[in-house]
């Protein structure tokens, strides 16, 4: 079993619909949470990261973990063309090493 | 903006060639990470770095990868002798100290071994 498991997708949503992302861990020492962001042939993107339980909020961009289920979520209000991309969950693991699940391609259709 | 730069962008070589790849990090930052990510999959960090010294490099195959950073700053990643499963994209990212939860990613070098 992977550390950090995600759906490959493609998730294909129309625009301005509500995106739901979502990851699921199996090590219960994460605390750090992170959503990347990656376009096609570029490098991965830090769009934001949570500590613990909890929700952040960043624009159109919300976060949230559940340390109970081992879950986390990406939701994206608004979606937009744009925000076509693959998005990774990454967790920081003991020894301060990034561990990424396999991320979830995502198609906005205008 | 700052930003990590690879080279190449794109390379393809015959399987049992050498290969290398060059990294400069964002002005500052002394963590230095190279990565690899096979089509399809999130990046795998290979090797760490914290200025020229090696932090972490339990996942990089040394038999044939070998990675350096002789004085802190750009670093060299290379595979010699190439082999076919070696295709994938090499990703440098680097963070300040201690600061291993935002780390930023440069484009990348897609390796393309025939």
């Amino acid at each position: 079993q992977k550390e950090v498991e995600q759906d490959p997708g493609p998730l294909s949503v129309p625009e301005g619909a509500i995106v739901s992302l979502n990851c699921t861990y199996s090590n219960s020492a994460f605390q750090y949470f992170m959503w990347y962001r990656q376009y096609s042939r570029k490098g991965p993107e830090l769009l934001m990261y949570t500590y613990s339980s909890g929700n952040k909020e960043d624009g159109r961009f919300t976060a949230q973990v559940d340390k109970s289920s081992k879950y986390i979520s990406l939701f994206i209000r608004d979606s937009q063309p744009s925000d076509s991309a693959t998005y990774l969950c990454a967790n920081i693991n003991a020894g301060n090493m990034l561990t990424f699940g396999g991320g979830t391609r995502l198609m906005v259709k205008p | 903006e700052a930003e990590v730069a690879q080279s190449p962008r794109y390379k393809i070589t015959e399987k049992s060639q050498a290969v290398a790849f060059w990294c400069d990090p964002i002005s500052g930052h002394a963590t230095l990470y190279w990565y690899r990510q096979i089509l399809g999959q999130g990046p795998e960090l290979l090797v760490q770095f914290q200025d020229e010294s090696v932090v972490d490099d339990s996942q990089l195959p040394k038999d044939r990868f070998s990675a350096e950073r002789l004085k802190g700053v750009d670093s060299t990643l290379k595979i010699q002798p190439a082999e076919l499963g070696d295709s994938a994209m090499y990703l440098c990212a680097s963070s300040l100290p201690d600061s291993w939860v935002e780390q930023f990613f440069g484009p990348g070098t897609r390796l393309t071994v025939l």
